[in-house]
């Protein structure tokens, strides 16, 4: 399963934007790029995903590199309610049932 | 309901107790998935259903861990002769197929301590 890097935590101060960066060096042609995060004593819960076009949505923006290596999700204006941790995962049509979480990039968000 | 629903959603059980936790996916998906996640970590990948038929099950960490979905809807992963290190928060998640573009909806988890 390709695999993805991204800093263990980041701080925000609120009303911001937040950048959260993601690597996957090895990712294949066929992987989607999904972001998910985790509030406090919750399941994950879907941000985003793409595959090769930048994609936007009512919670936020993907931005993907040209050469699908890394991407990063855009916080446009970061609340409170955003602190959580965000994971950055593959998925791909062979393996995507298996979908591989690391430890995710711990955002905290200061008033 | 609208979304995945798991139960119990705390349990307490003694050293070798057998345990039972079950998971409503959401209505008409096919694809079904357990995690586990410890403390700081992120979910790390169990079992995957698609259908009836167990798809991957590689995630298990050993023969005392075992999940059905006989229906192909409720699913139930089972712990026998539980050890203190099973303790952790059993996640499970439904998408509509296994297909990559897919999203996976989580439930907010069983929260398991062996004691």
């Amino acid at each position: 399963d390709a695999k993805t890097t991204q800093p263990n935590s980041m701080e925000s101060n609120e009303e911001e934007p937040v950048h959260l960066p993601c690597n996957h060096s090895t990712i294949s042609g066929t992987d989607y790029i999904h972001w998910y995060r985790q509030l406090p004593s919750q399941g994950p819960e879907y941000v985003i995903h793409g595959l090769t076009s930048n994609v936007n949505n009512r919670m936020a923006s993907l931005a993907i590199a040209e050469d699908r290596k890394s991407s990063t999700l855009i916080l446009h204006r970061a609340t409170l309610r955003d602190a959580a941790v965000y994971y950055c995962i593959l998925r791909d049509d062979t393996g995507g049932f298996k979908t591989i979480f690391g430890a995710g990039t711990r955002l905290f968000v200061k008033a | 309901g609208a979304g995945v629903s798991q139960t119990p959603s705390n349990k307490v059980t003694e050293k070798g107790k057998y345990v039972e936790l079950r998971c409503d996916p959401i209505s008409g998906h096919t694809a079904l998935y357990w995690y586990r996640q410890s403390l700081g970590q992120g979910p790390e990948f169990l079992i995957y259903f698609q259908g009836t038929g167990a798809a991957d099950d590689s995630g298990l960490p050993n023969d005392r861990f075992f999940a059905v979905r006989p229906e192909g809807s409720v699913s139930t992963l089972k712990i026998q002769r539980t050890e203190r290190g099973d303790s952790a928060v059993y996640l499970c998640a439904s998408s509509l197929t296994g297909n990559s573009g897919n999203t996976i909806y989580f439930g907010e988890g069983s929260w398991l301590t062996v004691v």
